[in-house]
């Protein structure tokens, strides 16, 4: 069935280093990718998102970058920090007439930053 | 502030009592969610609005679960007969009906059924 997935459960990094998180789906007809992170307690916050078109976005310290000859989705951090120690969930969503629809997540990587 | 809010953020219930949540979009959003989360697990998809019409169900949704958004601004989710199995925490989400708009979610609902 249409998944999407992670590579690794928990990832953990030295501060100030830089982060990759990976992620693979199944579905070659998803449209937009979005990268959520929740801490806990909370409920997912918005990071980065890229749309099928692209292969590379960047924000503010984070880069996601989408390969769809294999199917995978990497968000990558630069210079961590301790707020950056959270689950960082990766999801899919596929686009239709009427505009965006449902969001498929995966199980989640813990990242925790060691100070 | 102007995010999504949801009440409460925590319920406790007996086996077999009814509960209500409640979920306040951003107000320009006319889109909503709701998504189930168990411990552990990525969201899923519950049921979804379109200002007042409600376009999609998971097949999660059992007939126990109804949700709604009458005037097209806030939603409620009620479970009837709560189960165990229900223990989760209940996010919403809104976001606008447009091409590669993110959905923002609230800080959802912990449920625990004793």
């Amino acid at each position: 069935g249409e998944s999407v997935g992670l590579h690794l459960p928990t990832l953990s990094v030295q501060e100030g280093d830089n982060s990759i998180i990976n992620c693979a789906y199944s579905n070659s007809a998803s449209d937009y990718f979005i990268w959520y992170k929740q801490e806990s307690g909370k409920g997912p916050q918005f990071i980065i998102d890229i749309r099928s078109n692209m292969d590379k976005r960047q924000g503010q310290r984070v880069t996601v970058l989408l390969n769809k000859t294999v199917k995978h989705l990497s968000l990558q951090i630069a210079a961590t920090q301790p707020g950056d120690s959270a689950v960082y969930f990766c999801a899919d969503e596929r686009v239709s007439n009427f505009g965006n629809e449902k969001l498929t997540f995966g199980t989640g990587t813990r990242l925790t930053i060691i100070p | 502030d102007t995010g999504v809010s949801q009440d409460p953020r925590h319920k406790i219930t007996k086996r077999g009592q009814n509960v209500t949540f409640r979920c306040d979009p951003i107000s320009e959003h006319n889109r909503l969610y709701w998504y189930r989360q168990t411990l552990g697990q990525g969201p899923e998809f519950l049921t979804y609005f379109q200002n007042e019409a409600q376009l999609e169900k998971s097949r999660l949704l059992s007939d126990r679960f109804s949700a709604e958004r009458p005037k097209g601004s806030f939603s409620t989710l009620e479970i009837q007969r709560t189960e165990q199995g229900d223990s989760a925490m209940y996010l919403c989400a809104s976001s606008l009906q447009d091409w590669d708009q993110p959905q923002h979610f609230g800080d959802g609902t912990r449920l625990s059924i004793l």
